[in-house]
This record gives structure tokens, sequence and C-alpha cells, in this order.
């Protein structure tokens, strides 16, 4: 079965402090991973779209990178504005997105 | 230009009653998905169309069905709702072929109550 795990559940953040989020997928056939940003009672935002190992995209403080069994998200020097839930998902096929439970990202000032 | 919109917002209804959400895709997708996100969880795919047809379903029972129309916007109802029934509703659309740089883009939901 298609499942995609993220950790941490949750992470707290100084501003400033640089960390890293993890999302670990078992798929039959991987047409893309994504990663969106989710702020609370809103949808989910695009942020990146990676479709081989070794690729990698940024954006402002983030910065995604994947593996043959994983990905990354980075962020470098987050901002309060940062503070969010970042989803990571899996395109199986069919255009259907099986999605991880999310990391609640939580930067202090 | 206007992205992915959904109606209502919020609404509330009582068990066994039945409910009909909205979503207009952003111009020029052919594709739109439902999804359904239970609070603390991640979404959950209910349904795919594209060009009006279904072309994918998730674990979901009969009693949540779906249609798109010839402008490619798409209603999801759902039958004899149930308590479980109450969570987020995501629908998202895509660039035609169903797939792009850019994702799927998702509009803002409708938070559905059941009591």
């Amino acid at each position: 079965e298609d499942q995609v795990t993220q950790s941490p559940e949750a992470l707290r953040l100084q501003e400033g402090e640089s960390s890293s989020l993890n999302c670990s997928y078992t798929v039959s056939g991987l047409r893309g991973l994504f990663w969106y940003r989710q702020d609370p009672g809103k949808g989910p935002e695009f942020l990146f779209t990676l479709y081989s190992a070794g690729e990698e995209k940024e954006k402002e403080r983030l910065k995604a990178t994947l593996t043959k069994k994983e990905s990354f998200l980075h962020i470098t020097a987050p901002k309060p504005e940062d503070s969010a839930t970042y989803l990571c998902a899996v395109n199986t096929g069919f255009q259907k997105l099986v999605f991880g439970t999310g990391t609640r990202l939580l930067v202090s000032p | 230009d206007a992205g992915v919109t959904q109606s209502p917002t919020h609404l509330i209804k009582t068990r066994g009653q039945q409910v009909t959400l909205r979503c207009s895709p952003i111009s020029g997708h052919k594709s739109v998905s439902w999804y359904q996100q239970v609070l603390g969880q991640g979404p959950q795919f209910i349904f795919q169309y594209y060009e009006k047809e279904e072309r994918g379903r998730g674990n979901f029972p009969d009693r949540f069905s779906a249609r798109q129309f010839p402008n490619y916007s798409s209603e999801l109802n759902v039958n004899a709702l149930l308590l479980g029934d109450s969570a987020l509703y995501l629908c998202a659309s895509s660039s035609p072929g169903g797939q792009s740089d850019y994702g799927y883009t998702f509009g803002s939901g409708t938070r559905l109550t059941v009591v």
C-alpha cells in the first residue's frame, strides 16, 4: 500500500534557527513528490514538485531535496511568517495524491 | 486570475441529511479532484474527474458521489451524513493533462460540520 510518513509531527524553532522536515514514502510507482504549505482553515498552497532522486528545488528560505526513499524540506533562517503545517504528498498515478499527516512548524521571534 | 473557488465556505448539517459542495477550477484546467481533510490529518483522496469523466476514486463509501459539468466545474454530494463526515472538503484543479510542475492548485475548502 502506498504510504507517506512525515516527521517530526511538530517542530518549534527560534527565528533564524535552521532545520529540516522529513518525508519518507513507500509507493509502487512515483510520479512526483509534492510539498505544500497549509495555514489554519485554508487549503494547501503549492511549494515544490520533485520527480527524480537527486533533484533539488529552492524558493526563498525553503529547499526541497529527493532521494529514492525520502524527501527533505530544509528551512534556512526561518521567520515567524514561516509558521504553518507543511504537507508532503506523492502522486501514485491517476492524479491521486497520497498525503502525509504533516509537520506543524512554529517559529518564535 | 481567479484561483480555485469553492462554495459554501462553511455549513452545518444534521445527521442523515444530504449535502452538495461546489467547485470551480482555474480557467483552462480540465481536471478536478476532491479531498477530505479531517482535523489534524492530511487530505484524503475522494474523486478525480477529467473531461467530465471519473478517472479515480478513493476508499470512500457509495454515499459519496461527484460529477463534472461541461464548464469543468464540479459538485461533490454526500448522502446520509454521519458525524464522521465532519471535515474540510478540498477541491484541487490541474492543468490540461492532469499534472505540471505547478502541482495541483487547491481551493480554500468547505468546512462541513455534521451535528
